[in-house]
């Protein structure tokens, strides 16, 4: 059972057209909820840190959000440049490893 | 300001065939990782180290060795290599072991097994 599911998988917007990523998560004791923004050939750019329920986390147009089982990935008015694959990790209490979902890849059109 | 440092950036071994992916950091972290990152799989840790002398497993171990002789550098060395190697392979490193901060990626190693 995967511990990180990011949801959608794939995520087409019109530039303007805001909307939201998911990461749930199945294990209790989480230490950390990390955001991070890979690009084509490039290595994760890390972006958010979360550490309790109901911490937000706000850069440009991308805002986080973390609950008890989720966090959310906001988008508001996406550029074309905003175009990435967003890739959620977690740790948890009793070790320093980072599990990571598998991504939603966002494509947002002119 | 260089952070994490992979080379080679890309690589074509035959089946069979053994080299070694080279990590470097600059920021003196005591914890480095190993993944590979395959379509539809996300990111997969290979090994880690949590300071120079002290290695472990992750979750998918089987066909890489690694070592840490010092803080900077984190070798992965594949033996023999095999198809299901191919992948894109990335080192990442935090501080401080016990510390709860973000992983800072290398820009990876494309490599692949014919």
């Amino acid at each position: 059972e995967d511990q990180v599911t990011q949801s959608p998988e794939a995520l087409r917007l019109q530039e303007g057209e805001s909307s939201s990523l998911n990461c749930s998560y199945t294990v209790s004791g989480l230490r950390g909820l990390f955001w991070y923004r890979q690009d084509p050939g490039k290595g994760p750019e890390f972006l958010f840190t979360l550490y309790s329920a109901g911490e937000e986390k706000e850069k440009e147009r991308l805002k986080a959000t973390l609950t008890k089982k989720e966090s959310f990935l906001h988008i508001t008015a996406p550029k074309p440049e905003d175009s990435a694959t967003y890739l959620c990790a977690v740790r948890y209490y009793g070790n320093n490893r980072l599990a990571f979902g598998k991504g939603n890849q966002v494509v947002v059109i002119p | 300001n260089a952070g994490v440092t992979q080379t080679p950036k890309f690589q074509v071994l035959k089946t069979g065939q053994s080299m070694t992916l080279q990590c470097a950091q600059d920021m003196n972290h005591e914890y480095m990782s190993w993944y590979r990152q395959d379509p539809g799989m996300g990111l997969r840790l290979i090994h880690y180290s949590v300071g120079a002398g002290i290695t472990d497993q992750g979750e998918v171990p089987n066909g890489y060795n690694v070592s840490r002789s010092t803080t900077e550098d984190f070798p992965l060395r594949l033996l023999s290599a095999a198809p299901s190697q191919t992948s894109v392979y990335f080192c990442a490193s935090s501080d401080p072991a016990g510390g709860n901060t973000e992983a800072f990626f290398g820009q990876g190693t494309r490599l692949t097994v014919v």
